[in-house]
């Protein structure tokens, strides 16, 4: 069964800084990863969709990075803005899961610090 | 921007009451997806429908949770009878059915049961 990891569950940096946020994820027969983000009260927002043969993907101040044969997602977010505060979650979609299911991770909070 | 659009948005009822939560797509979205989430589970995926069908259904309780979908424009779930351990926030998402293309999730329906 596919499970995904985010760690650390919280992660507090002063503003201008840049953010690392980190995902694994057990079996590595993925479609695809995709990043969201979400805010307080609010559903989840895609920031970023790696596809199983890419290695990156790049959005602005966002990058994303898998690697597939580790397990592994990086988001960086550079030169970070109180604006970027909210949760980030990752997920993937599993090869053996029927459809365009989604597993996803428990998230990551961020708080940037003006 | 086309919006998943999910009602109601707040819900607070009593225990064993009827609830109903509605959603409707992005126009052209040939899957859409049930997710709750609370603060212990995470992300879970309830059900999940492509051209209106049910495909997965098998995160749900089956005794009282039910998903339909009468038409292209209208998803529902309903709960019957409602328990405490129902307070969630639930989510709507839909997306085309390519693997490429990331889903879009509505605002959520945070749902109380008293």
């Amino acid at each position: 069964k596919q499970e995904v990891t985010q760690i650390p569950a919280a992660l507090s940096v002063p503003e201008g800084e840049n953010l690392v946020l980190n995902c694994s994820f057990t079996d590595s027969a993925i479609y695809n990863l995709q990043w969201f983000r979400q805010d307080p009260g609010k559903g989840l927002t895609s920031l970023l969709l790696i596809q199983s043969s890419q290695r990156e993907q790049t959005s602005g101040r966002l990058n994303a990075s898998l690697d597939k044969s580790s397990g592994r997602s990086t988001l960086y977010i550079a030169a970070s803005q109180p604006g970027d505060s909210a949760t980030y979650l990752c997920a993937v979609r599993p090869i053996k899961a029927a459809g365009n299911k989604l597993t996803f991770g428990g998230g990551t909070r961020v708080l940037v610090k003006p | 921007d086309a919006r998943v659009t999910q009602t109601p948005r707040h819900k607070v009822t009593e225990m064993g009451q009827e609830v109903t939560m509605r959603c409707q797509p992005i126009l052209g979205h040939n899957t859409v997806f049930w997710y709750r989430q609370t603060m212990m589970q995470g992300l879970e995926l309830l059900a999940y429908f492509r051209n209106r069908a049910p495909l997965d259904d098998s995160g749900m309780p089956k005794d009282r949770f039910s998903a339909e979908m009468p038409d292209a424009t209208l998803a529902t779930l309903k709960i019957q009878p409602s328990e405490p351990r129902d307070s969630a926030v639930y989510f709507c998402a839909s997306g085309p059915d390519y693997s490429n293309q990331p889903q879009h999730f509505g605002d959520g329906t945070r749902l109380s049961i008293l």
